[in-house]
């Protein structure tokens, strides 16, 4: 049962442009949410989080966005860059999980010149 | 900067030999996790930790074990190797109390293939 689920397997985007991840979770225990990049053959990193009593997060070029009621976030990058391409997870924690997160299957994009 | 290490990036082994994957962190973390990565399946958690000696299963804990003498070190052990342990190994940690010690930081992960 795929608690945190990442529909699009990859998403091609051109340089300059917005890249959208996006993101649906099923546990409605879940109440903190972050993303996750990964470069090949090394560790994620931590990207940018957002709480549940929050409904955007912004760090720069990068948004998240969250819809409690349709249970689904999202990840907006703008304007796209060449060093965005990677794979990203969104992963989900909540009360009770003791700090564990449940992480999306990952979706490769590809910042396109 | 948090730094998270794994005593290796690629081992090979063969089917039923013992494999011991170790990690360090040096933030002095309470949580340290274990997580495999495969393809189309992300990251899957296998046993996390919460303290010394403590240990939680994860989603997939069969055909592993783990251990946690000192709290920067965590180490998961595969008893017997299968090949469908072949997999990208990735540790990671975080603090323990409050939104932060959901900000896990992870390993640069150890490339296991089983023969």
């Amino acid at each position: 049962d795929q608690q945190v689920k990442q529909n699009s397997p990859s998403l091609s985007v051109q340089e300059g442009r917005i890249s959208i991840l996006n993101c649906d979770y099923t546990n409605s225990m879940f109440d903190y949410f972050l993303w996750y990049k990964k470069y090949p053959a090394e560790g994620p990193t931590f990207l940018i989080s957002i709480s549940s009593i929050k409904d955007k997060n912004e760090d720069g070029r990068f948004t998240v966005f969250l819809n409690k009621s349709a249970k689904h976030l999202s990840l907006h990058i703008v304007p796209s860059q060449p060093g965005d391409s990677a794979v990203y997870f969104c992963a989900a924690g909540g009360t009770g999980t003791a700090s564990k997160l449940t992480f999306g299957t990952g979706t490769r994009l590809q910042v396109t010149l | 900067d948090v730094k998270v290490t794994q005593s290796s990036r690629y081992l090979v082994k063969r089917t039923g030999e013992k494999v011991f994957l170790e990690c360090v962190q040096d933030m002095d973390h309470e949580n340290m996790f274990w997580y495999r990565q495969d393809p189309g399946l992300g990251l899957r958690l296998i046993y996390f930790s919460y303290d010394v000696k403590m240990k939680e299963k994860g989603d997939i804990p069969e055909g592993y074990s783990v251990s946690r003498e000192k709290k920067e070190r965590f180490s998961l052990i595969l008893e017997s190797a299968s090949t469908n342990q072949t997999s990208m190994y990735l540790c990671a940690s975080s603090p323990g109390q409050g939104a932060s010690s959901y900000e896990q930081y992870f390993g640069p992960g150890t490339r296991l293939t089983v023969t």
